[in-house]
């Protein structure tokens, strides 16, 4: 049971460089989202989507883009990476409105 | 935007104790989920809430749904070493956008032996 699936589990990235962070769920979810994790900041929404070809912001969107061409896809792009986007990244997927959201194993970037 | 307020943010037990959090919003919720997060892992659901007045047992775990639907509390009975981790609670507002929940910002439970 693969659930949800993010690559790269670490990254190390330099000031101004572009990557894009890769999330899949195998469970037919319509809805994905993005959330970031910092100490003492709990999870906060970068964007979401409620179905392929719909996203929306969240709480922190800037400096993020995201696409949902598939229902199984919500890749996560940094155009330009800076040190504030240092941060653990986890991508979740539920059902529908207000179920549970199931979350994928993070990935660790460091921007230097 | 909205919040939830979670607290405490860490508490320190002995093993065998009993332990409480809780989590508040100014605002009403229609859905009350309680994580752990153990390190290095994402979040797993403990239990979910959808009902105001509703509570719900998983094991040594209970976590109830506030009637006035602007809190939520979930209580571990004799912890054991293997509760240590982050606890989240997480809601979705009503009115608030679809499939769009909020986080508390965690307890860190750490449990002596």
């Amino acid at each position: 049971n693969a659930g949800v699936t993010q690559t790269p589990k670490f990254q190390v990235l330099k000031t101004g460089q572009s990557m894009t962070l890769q999330c899949a769920q195998d469970m037919n979810h319509e809805y994905m989202s993005w959330y970031r994790q910092d100490p003492g900041m709990g999870l906060r929404l970068i964007h979401y989507s409620v179905g392929a070809g719909i996203t929306d912001q969240g709480e922190v969107p800037n400096g993020y883009n995201v696409s949902r061409s598939t229902t199984e896809d919500f890749p996560l792009r940094l155009l330009s990476a800076a040190p504030s986007q240092t941060s653990v990244y986890f991508c979740a997927s539920n059902q529908g409105s207000g179920t549970e959201a199931f979350f994928g194993q993070g990935t660790r970037l460091t921007v230097v | 935007g909205q919040q939830l307020n979670q607290s405490p943010q860490s508490m320190f037990i002995q093993e065998g104790e009993d332990v409480s959090m809780n989590c508040t919003s100014s605002s009403i919720f229609n859905t009350w989920l309680w994580y752990k997060q153990d390190p290095g892992e994402g979040p797993v659901l403990l239990i979910a809430l959808y009902k105001a007045g509703e509570l719900t047992s998983n094991g040594r775990l209970t976590a109830q749904f506030g009637i006035t639907r602007k809190d939520s509390f979930l209580n571990i009975s004799a912890s054991i070493p293997s509760d240590v981790g982050i606890y989240f609670c997480a809601g979705r507002f009503y009115g608030g956008s679809q499939g769009n929940l909020i986080f508390g910002k965690g307890t860190k439970l750490s449990v002596k032996p």
